[in-house]
Order: structure tokens, then sequence, then C-alpha cells
């Protein structure tokens, strides 16, 4: 069984960056394929980005391109997601997400969400 | 505005079947068989409940089911509980720049 767990809570000013890490357990971070997701208070889920395990590659949306970076430790079994020039429209809560090392993704594990804040 | 349309809220009564829809495109729901559907219950991350437009993962009651046709994807909740009132989303990989998006959710109320 796969284990999603989150870091908390971050309150950032616009402009600023913001990481966010999803540790992994039950499973190796190398045995998955990490993604985020992301949903704005009282809005729908939106996909940032993840691992695609056919290209070997990490793919972004392109909303976020530029302005997002997905890393991983797998010393740690962590995963990362970066995202720089906040703006109040960034608020919302981010959820690390995984389903095995497969392409197209769909989400049987989810992290508890972390939510960001972004207000001066 | 999502890239895939769902009617922002259904309703049923305990016992009934609702249907929920998911419209798109030749480009994502049409032309692939990679529709997923999301529960999420307020306060909590979302719950898989459907892949590959019909598939349940294990544990997933069978009164949940999916189907596709044309670009329109569905979810049916037969038999509906109190319990399953949520959000739904469905998912659906895209041969766009972006390769998945989500519908913009849609509330079910069980009354």
């Amino acid at each position: 069984q796969v284990q999603l767990v989150q870091s908390g809570a971050e309150v950032k000013k616009p402009g600023a960056s913001v990481k966010v890490s999803c540790k992994v357990s039950g499973y190796t971070l190398t045995e998955l394929s990490m993604h985020w997701v992301r949903q704005a208070p009282g809005k729908g889920l939106e996909w940032m980005g993840g691992f695609d395990p056919e290209d070997g590659e990490t793919i972004y949306a392109q909303k976020f391109q530029g302005r997002v970076t997905m890393t991983e430790d797998t010393s740690t079994d962590t995963a990362y997601m970066e995202l720089s020039s906040l703006r109040s429209e960034d608020t919302a809560v981010y959820y690390c997400a995984t389903g095995g090392p497969r392409w197209p993704p769909d989400f049987d594990y989810w992290g508890q969400g972390t939510l960001v804040t972004v207000s001066s | 505005q999502s890239a895939l349309t769902q009617p922002a809220s259904v309703s049923g009564s305990p016992g009934q079947s609702i249907t929920i829809s998911c419209t798109g495109t030749s480009s994502d729901v049409g032309g692939y068989n990679y529709v997923s559907w999301y529960q999420q219950h307020p306060g909590k991350a979302p719950k898989l409940m459907i892949y590959e437009v019909s598939n349940r993962p294990s544990g997933v009651p069978d009164r949940f089911s999916g189907s596709k046709s044309g670009n329109t994807a569905s979810l049916t909740i037969s038999g509906l509980q109190a319990e399953d009132e949520a959000d739904y989303y469905c998912s659906s990989y895209t041969s766009s720049s972006t390769p998945l998006v989500f519908g913009g959710g849609t509330k079910l109320t069980v009354l």
C-alpha cells in the first residue's frame, strides 16, 4: 500500500516561490510515477504535471511551463514541487498523486494535500 | 473554463440511479479510452472510482459504472446511498500540449 505524506501549509507573498514535499512509503519512488494536482478554494481539480515513464521525462501542463519544477530525491523517497512567481490565483491545495508507473496516469493514491496561501 | 464539460449538479433519492456526463472532443474523451472518474468528499483528497472508461479499482462498489459514447463519457451510480453525496470529477488523456485534463466537477446531492 502506497502512502503519501505531504509537508505542511505555507503562506507566501506574491512573487515568492514555494516548495512542497511528498514523502512516499510502502513503495520506493522509483517504482512510481508522481504527479501534482491542485485545487483552488471551491474550484475543480487541475493537473500540473508529472512523470511519464514511457519517455522518462517530467511533463508539465502548458499553463505552468517555466514556473513549476518537479523533482525527486530517491535516497529519501521524497518528491518535490516548486512553483515560482506566485500570485494570488495560485492559492490552492496542492496534492501529490500516483497510480504506479503508467502513462497516461490515473491516481489511486493521493497525499493529504498542502494548502498554499498567496497573500500580501 | 475546464477542457471537459460536466453538469454543475445532479441529485437523486436513495436507491435511485443517476448519471453524470463528461463531454469533451475527439482530441480527448472521444479519441482515447483513458477516462477516469474521481469522488471527492469535502475536505478530503479525491478517490479513484473508475479508470480507462469502465474499470473499477479494487474496493469500489459495483454500483459505480463507467461508459463512453463518442465524445461523452458517463458515470452511473445505481442504488444511491447517502455516502455517495460528494463531488465527482472526470479526467481524460488528451493529444494537446497538456496531456491530462479534468472536468469542472459535478456536485451530487442525495435527497
